[in-house]
């Protein structure tokens, strides 16, 4: 099993500050992953699909990059809605394991 | 408009069954994969199965497999999880879930609002 793990756990930015998450695989997924955001009480949302290409919907202020063990969800200017947890998946191979969470939070 | 309904969740003794629906709108149901992910009260997200939009293949997490069955009905556009010797840590909300693709490549972009599960005697 393919263990992702995120950081940092929290992340404590203010509206308009770039926030830069992380997402390590123990081997390698090629640019099988994907990250999604969930707010309290919602279902989770699909922000980046394959790495780098954002989902239908999805505001270019968010993006990713990264292959291999090592990938970056990066959200340019932080807008209020912005502040809540992200999740990385790898889809590289079954069980499509999900990272432990990274809560994005105001300063 | 995708729509995903999940039902069938509550309370179920420690060894029960409980079957999982969800109804599918919106979309060329068997054209794509479909997905259940739970999530226990408080914690992340967990990946519990996966079926392709044939249903001819099944993908299943280490912690449900030989317990839970994933399916799904076309003429229906229905998905289901059967889900047998249920234990406390199955609790959670489960979330139905489409797949980009007819295999669960890629993510899932369209999620239902969830169901509870309870296990608890």
């Amino acid at each position: 099993e393919i263990v992702l793990t995120q950081s940092p756990a929290t992340l404590s930015l203010s509206p308009g500050e770039r926030a830069t998450l992380s997402c390590r695989a123990s081997q390698s997924v090629s640019s099988y992953l994907a990250w999604y955001q969930q707010k309290p009480g919602q279902a989770p949302r699909l922000l980046i699909y394959d790495a780098s290409n954002r989902a239908t919907g999805i505001p270019a202020r968010f993006s990713g990059s990264g292959s291999g063990t090592d990938f970056t969800l990066t959200i340019s200017s932080l807008e209020p809605e912005d502040f809540a947890i992200y999740y990385c998946q790898q889809r590289s191979w079954p069980p499509y394991t999900f990272g432990q969470g990274t809560k994005l939070e105001i300063k | 408009e995708v729509q995903l309904l999940e039902s069938g969740g509550g309370l179920v003794q420690p060894g029960g069954s409980l079957r999982l629906s969800c109804a599918a709108s919106g979309f060329t149901f068997s054209s794509y994969a479909m997905s259940w992910v739970r999530q226990a009260p408080g914690k992340g997200l967990e990946w519990v199965s996966a079926i392709s939009g044939s249903g001819a293949n099944t993908y299943y997490a280490d912690s449900v497999k030989g317990r839970f069955t994933i399916s799904r009905d076309s003429s229906e556009t229905t998905l289901f999880l059967q889900m047998n010797s249920l234990r406390a840590e199955d609790t959670a909300v489960y979330y139905c879930a489409k797949a980009l693709y007819h295999l669960p490549y890629g993510g899932e972009d369209h999620w239902g609002p969830g169901t509870l599960v309870t296990v608890s005697s």
